[in-house]
């Protein structure tokens, strides 16, 4: 079935550094999202893209929608203490039921003061 | 404006056992998903009901069940529960159902453990 590879699993980085993370797919989608999660808590929508080519900025997070309507990216930039958390890629073609979004299994973040 | 209402927070099963799961939306959204999270599986979705409707399943055993009332709250039940039913079951809410564009307000969750 339809999947989506997010990479890295993980990161250690320092306080400051930018920070890249990709999601990919065979599949073509229509719209890609990014979600963060925070220990104990529910995942929290952070940008939502749905134009293949789309960048889309929340803050000091930059995300776009790749050309191929497979892949998209996330950056963070100058990162914080509070940007700690796991990062889900999502992927839904709109006009679909709910039940088509799926995730990616996440990418880890840990940053170092 | 309240958000995701998930009840109980933590509960401990043992195997056999049913457990039943409460998650009241956003005022105003009439759909309602449910995802297992797992630290091997990821999320993963499990049903979505949309005005008492269940509008999509995922592969799940029938074991996994659920509803939604008139006033858009929802419940999923476990019935006869396995060690690898523990997980966290985390409820979304969402304005539109059908025609979904993947925005969804998820809850705090329900951490379940199995014995």
């Amino acid at each position: 079935g339809q999947q989506l590879n997010q990479s890295p699993q993980s990161m250690f980085i320092q306080e400051g550094e930018d920070v890249s993370m990709n999601c990919t797919s065979s599949s073509i989608f229509n719209t890609w999202l990014w979600y963060k999660q925070e220990p104990g808590e529910g995942p929290v929508l952070l940008i939502a893209l749905y134009k293949a080519g789309e960048l889309t900025s929340n803050g000091r997070l930059t995300a776009q929608f790749g050309i191929t309507r497979k892949d998209s990216f996330l950056n963070i930039s100058a990162s914080i203490p509070s940007d700690v958390g796991i990062y889900f890629c999502a992927a839904v073609n709109y006009g679909g039921s709910q039940g088509n979004l799926i995730f990616g299994k996440g990418t880890k973040l840990s940053v170092k003061p | 404006k309240a958000g995701v209402t998930q009840t109980p927070r933590y509960l401990i099963k043992t195997r056999g056992q049913q457990v039943t799961l409460s998650c009241s939306p956003i005022s105003g959204h009439r759909s309602v998903s449910w995802y297992q999270q797992t630290p091997g599986q990821g999320l993963q979705f499990l049903f979505e009901y949309f005005s008492e409707t269940q509008r999509n399943k995922g592969n799940f055993p029938g074991r996994f069940s659920g509803r939604q009332f008139s006033n858009s709250r929802s419940e999923m039940n476990v019935s006869t529960l396995e060690l690898g039913d523990s997980a966290l079951y985390l409820c979304a809410s969402s304005l539109r159902g059908g025609g979904g564009t993947g925005e969804l307000f998820f809850g705090e969750g329900s951490r379940l453990t199995v014995l």
